[in-house]
């Protein structure tokens, strides 16, 4: 069965420090993409990242991050340097390969970022 | 121009009446999306079209309907809405391709009363 878990509802953070985002995944595929997406207060929700599961490399754009622990199904999200319009909600999501129509997303978790 | 547009952005119907949310894409994705956003709940798929007139329900479809007569167009249709169906409505679409994000448009606010 394929799952995307986030634990942590809310985190809350001063600005310029480093957050780490965790997200653990299920799946039965070898071969799978997990994304990063963002929320906004406006309820916008963009794309942030990608990991592909081959890849050993973690991903990184920007002050985004990714630290990839394939042998522990997790995919945290780091944000360096974070600052007050990183506040929002941060979406953990996988595609498989083999199911690639459907995307998991997990539920969420709330960044606040704190002057 | 890269985006999927939702229209209308807010909107408020009576219990009973018939509701239509339509959505676009201009980047010729196969795959469209319906997701609904409640507090706590996180995206719930409500449905998804692989092209057109290729639908298939996704986790919650129940009371919901679509329509996909035109790649780049995909509606949802509420027959006799309900209060409990009051949510935010996202339209998404994305390449079929595993390794390609989803795109998102910016949601509509539905009330039912």
């Amino acid at each position: 069965a394929q799952k995307v878990t986030q634990t942590q509802t809310s985190i809350s953070v001063m600005e310029k420090t480093t957050v780490t985002m965790d997200c653990v995944y299920e799946t039965q595929d070898s071969s799978y993409f997990l994304f990063w997406y963002k929320q906004t207060a406006s309820g916008e929700i963009v794309f942030l990242i990608r990991q592909d599961s081959y890849k050993k490399e973690n991903a990184t754009v920007g002050h985004y991050s990714l630290n990839f622990q394939k042998p522990k199904s997790s995919i945290g999200l780091i944000i360096t340097a974070t600052q007050i319009e990183d506040s929002a909600v941060y979406f953990c999501a996988m595609r498989e390969d083999t199911n690639a129509y459907k995307v998991i997303f997990g539920k969420g978790t709330h960044l606040h970022v704190l002057p | 121009d890269m985006k999927v547009t939702q229209m209308p952005r807010y909107l408020i119907k009576r219990m009973g009446e018939n509701v239509l949310l339509e959505c676009g894409q201009d980047m010729s994705h196969e795959t469209m999306y319906w997701y609904r956003q409640d507090p706590g709940l996180g995206l719930q798929l409500i449905y998804i079209s692989y092209d057109v007139d290729s639908n298939s329900e996704g986790d919650i479809p129940k009371g919901y309907r679509v329509s996909r007569k035109k790649r780049e167009h995909f509606s949802l249709i509420l027959d006799s809405a309900k209060t409990n169906q009051t949510s935010v409505y996202f339209c998404a679409s994305s390449l079929e391709q595993g390794n390609t994000e989803v795109f998102f448009g910016k949601g509509t606010r539905l009330t039912v009363v």
